[in-house]
């Protein structure tokens, strides 16, 4: 079965500063590549998403990801976080069915 | 669409008791995923349907833990009996088909066991 790797547990960051955010996973076959993020006690919802072709996708909010196939990773970037970017990131990899990395929560400091 | 549809949002139980969490796919979705959310261990995949047949339930901590899709459009989680370590919030989620679409989240129930 896939597994997902998150390398941060927690990222601090003041407002302004670029975000990258690590994700490895391992799987074989074909893969496709999610990003999520969960607002203080709301669900998942989608940031971004790979399924083929170029592998630098665009997300909401500014949000891009780029795929390395030869690294196995899909990490998240964004060149200027804001504050309201404050939320827990969770990294996904979907061959069978859909698996998560543990998450990575970014704290934003105004 | 409302969504992905879950019910309770909240549960409060006492240990022992059983507890049934609901939760109703996007109408035309075949796949539907259970997870829990916990601080220690993350967002765990507990069992997963394609079509309404399980196809994964490794996830599943124990017996107590049991998954039905009685229908394309509907699943329930139960817990039986209920201890205060399954207190987590419990994420059901849908796609359209197994393996090449992204899962759409329900608002999730959170369950504490007193």
């Amino acid at each position: 079965a896939q597994s997902v790797s998150q390398h941060n547990h927690h990222v601090i960051l003041s407002e302004a500063a670029s975000l990258e955010l690590g994700c490895n996973y391992s799987y074989g076959g074909t893969v496709n590549l999610f990003w999520y993020v969960q607002y203080p006690g709301q669900h998942l919802q989608l940031l971004l998403k790979y399924f083929s072709g170029d592998p630098l996708v665009k997300g909401i909010k500014g949000f891009e990801a780029e795929f390395i196939k030869s690294k196995f990773s899909f990490n998240l970037r964004k060149p200027s976080v804001q504050w309201s970017d404050t939320a827990e990131y969770f990294c996904a990899v979907n061959a069978h069915d859909m698996r998560f990395g543990a998450g990575t929560r970014l704290t934003v400091k105004p | 669409d409302a969504g992905v549809i879950q019910s309770p949002r909240h549960e409060v139980t006492e240990m022992g008791q059983e507890v049934t969490l609901r939760c109703k796919l996007i109408s035309g979705h075949n796949s539907l995923f259970w997870y829990r959310q916990t601080m220690m261990r993350g967002l765990e995949l507990l069992i997963y349907f394609n079509n309404n047949v399980p196809i994964d339930d490794s996830g599943m901590p124990e017996d107590r833990f049991s998954a039905k899709m009685p229908n394309a459009s509907f699943s329930t989680l139960k817990i039986q009996p209920s201890e205060p370590r399954d207190s987590a919030v419990y994420f059901c989620a849908s796609s359209p088909r197994t393996g090449r679409t992204e899962a759409f989240f329900g608002q999730g129930t959170r369950l504490t066991v007193v």
